[in-house]
């Protein structure tokens, strides 16, 4: 079973601040999430990265899937917040159509006044 | 337009009690996944169908839990007898045919089992 270890596990900032945060794999990913979750909410996804090297951009996110696909990172820049909230990685398996994720440990992120 | 509906919102029970978990998908979703969400395990996948067909229970812990879905608009999970160990927050997800890559999920039921 893939093992998806998330760093930091815990992060408090002040609003403005830029963060990095880190996950990594025992094995090649297929393909990789990321997803945040708000309290009392579930998941939702942020991004999907398929090829190594790959950078995307959502506003003040940055994601970048490593050359080996076997890390990814997220980065905020000038963080707020409406940041606040658990991030998690997940692996994607795509059989037939369908879908088979494998979630992260998590980085638990709260950015303050 | 709706998304995944979850049911109950919040459910609190004493240890040996039956609990049932319900799930409405996005229609015309045609997967649909339960997940359980622990401090200490993270999230978890318990079970997925494919055209109300269990395709992989693998996650399920143990036969106390079982999943059902009757047709295409209704999903349940069962946990009986529940124990306190079994407290934790359940997610329902679906899928969209065809997508390849977008998951829904629910609000959750925050399960207490005292």
């Amino acid at each position: 079973t893939q093992l998806l270890e998330q760093s930091p596990q815990f992060l408090s900032i002040q609003e403005g601040e830029n963060l990095t945060v880190y996950c990594n794999s025992s094995s090649v990913f297929s393909s990789l999430q990321w997803y945040r979750q708000e309290p009392g909410e579930g998941p939702v996804l942020l991004v999907t990265v398929v090829t190594g090297g790959e950078v995307k951009k959502l506003k003040r996110l940055t994601f970048q899937f490593g050359d080996a696909r076997k890390d990814s990172s997220l980065h905020i820049t000038a963080a707020q917040p409406g940041d606040t909230g658990l991030y998690l990685c997940a692996e994607l398996q795509s059989r037939g159509g369908g879908n088979k994720l494998t979630f992260g440990t998590g980085t638990q992120l709260k950015v303050e006044l | 337009d709706a998304g995944v509906i979850q049911s109950p919102r919040h459910e609190v029970t004493e240890m040996g009690q039956e609990v049932t978990l319900r799930c409405k998908p996005i229609s015309g979703h045609d997967y649909l996944f339960w997940y359980r969400q622990t401090m200490m395990r993270g999230l978890e996948l318990l079970i997925y169908f494919n055209n109300n067909v269990p395709i992989d229970d693998s996650g399920m812990p143990e036969d106390r839990f079982s999943a059902k879905m009757p047709n295409a608009s209704f999903s349940t999970l069962k946990i009986q007898p529940s124990e306190p160990r079994d407290s934790a927050v359940y997610f329902c997800a679906s899928t969209p045919p065809g997508s390849g890559n977008t998951i829904y999920f629910g609000e959750g039921s925050w399960l207490t089992v005292v």
